[in-house]
């Protein structure tokens, strides 16, 4: 069973420019979330993804998007980058079942600096 | 405003002793919380969750305790490990959907050997 991946690693963008990141799910994982953590403070929620859909959505601006395509590997776009859009963009895969509680898998996260 | 506060930043304590690391909320709705421990440069990794319909779970070194009335969850760690040092995060969520947690801001814990 592999785990999440992402890349890139690490990634420097500037002001105005846009940014994808990606991300693959744990196999067999039909949920995916993507999460910012800025220095110093514990991850944000950005979306959920469950079975291609966006399933909810944090306090984040449209100029934050994704998708998630059927082998469960899923894009974070980012247009128009800002300042503070420098964080650490973490995403977690997990198996949503009806009536249960879920794992998230964490990936090892994708470090944005925008100059 | 934040809804899930971790009030300490960093706990030491010492090698075999007990570590208490504690959470707070605001949100009545939020009925799943959870605990996770990360390590430098790798994503946080799952410890432990605890439903809102108990006040305690166990695993092995790893208890959670919840106090739905004072919307306050703790995690106590007994015996701490060196290797337990790490930031661990305390998150909540409703309808037990982790993948939309709401976290805390993480407390460091360092166990001297």
């Amino acid at each position: 069973e592999t785990g999440v991946t992402q890349s890139p690693t690490h990634l420097i963008k500037t002001r105005g420019q846009q940014v994808t990141l990606r991300c693959s799910s744990q196999s067999g994982h039909n949920t995916v979330s993507w999460y910012q953590q800025a220095l110093g403070q514990g991850p944000q929620f950005i979306f959920q993804y469950y079975r291609e859909e966006e399933n909810g959505r944090g306090n984040f601006p449209p100029r934050f998007s994704g998708l998630q395509v059927p082998n469960y590997s899923s894009e974070l776009n980012v247009n128009a980058l800002e300042l503070d859009d420098s964080a650490l963009y973490l995403c977690a895969s997990s198996t949503r079942l009806a009536g249960s509680t879920d794992t998230q898998y964490f990936g090892p996260g994708t470090r944005l600096t925008v100059l | 405003d934040q809804q899930v506060k971790q009030n300490s930043p960093s706990l030491s304590v010492q090698e075999g002793r007990i570590s208490i690391l504690n959470c707070d909320y605001t949100n009545s709705m939020f009925d799943y919380f959870l605990w996770y421990k990360k390590y430098p440069a790798e994503g946080p990794t799952f410890l432990i969750s605890i439903s809102s319909i108990k006040d305690k779970n166990e695993d092995g070194r790893f208890t959670v305790f919840l106090n739905k009335s004072a919307k306050h969850l703790s995690l106590h760690i007994v015996p701490s490990q060196p290797g337990d040092s790490a930031v661990y995060f305390c998150a909540a969520s409703r309808n037990t959907n982790a993948g939309k947690s709401t976290f805390g801001d993480g407390t460091t814990l360092t166990v001297k050997p």
